[in-house]
């Protein structure tokens, strides 16, 4: 089955602990991103990958870092996570956005809480 | 300033209702992609089409239908003969050609509740 798996789905944590969220797709994407979704603001982008080892900032980058050696992984890093960003994470790939079948594939969402 | 408004934070209507989500966006890109996504209740979130800046045709899927008009930049979303089911978040969206349709902004959702 085609998805985007993200790890874990939950987590509560202090701040200043570092942490990783995973992503996983299994359909040989090119393109990853992650967002986040806070009430009142949509979604936010805050990296994308165009390819392995090609990432770059989206809206809101900062306290973030990615990294993607691989095509199908792309983690989300909080090195030193603060309570603002408590949030709902999401990974999505895509074939390629400019492509026919360009649409995003959203992973199932990581509720985080920083205390 | 936001790229993509979605002015009605929640909408509630009976069952069998019509009802239109509007969404209005910003660009001076003229090759864009318009996107709508629902996010149901149990938090995930599905595409429902996308759309290129190219082509104003009005889209019909069942019981989705959808306006896009480039004079008023505008692409609203309408559901004929609501169902409970329909009840969810929509999310409205753009990228754009200037950066490789690489960057999506999202508007911040109409939550729409569908009564019974």
């Amino acid at each position: 089955e085609a998805q985007v798996t993200q790890n874990p789905r939950y987590l509560i944590t202090v701040t200043g602990k570092k942490l990783t969220v995973t992503c996983s797709q299994n359909m040989n994407h090119e393109y990853m991103s992650w967002y986040r979704q806070d009430p009142g603001l949509g979604l936010r982008q805050i990296y994308y990958s165009m390819n392995v080892e090609v990432t770059d900032k989206g809206d809101v980058p900062e306290g973030y870092k990615v990294s993607r050696k691989e095509k199908r992984n792309f983690p989300l890093i909080l090195e030193s996570p603060s309570p603002n960003q408590t949030s709902l994470y999401f990974c999505a790939s895509s074939l390629s956005p400019g492509a026919v079948a360009g649409e995003l594939f959203f992973g199932e969402g990581s509720r985080l809480t920083v205390l | 300033a936001q790229k993509v408004t979605q002015a009605q934070t929640e909408i509630s209507v009976v069952e069998k209702e019509d009802v239109t989500l509007d969404c209005v966006y910003e660009t001076r890109d003229t090759t864009y992609y318009l996107f709508w996504y629902k996010q149901p209740p149990s938090g995930e979130l599905v595409f429902l089409i996308r759309r290129n800046s190219f082509d104003e045709q009005n889209e019909i899927s069942g019981r989705y239908s959808w306006n896009f008009q480039k004079s008023t930049s505008s692409f609203n979303f309408t559901i004929t003969a609501s169902q409970v089911v329909d009840s969810a978040v929509y999310f409205c969206a753009l990228s754009e050609a200037r950066h490789n349709f690489n960057k999506f902004y999202f508007g911040s959702g109409t939550k729409l509740n569908v009564k019974p």
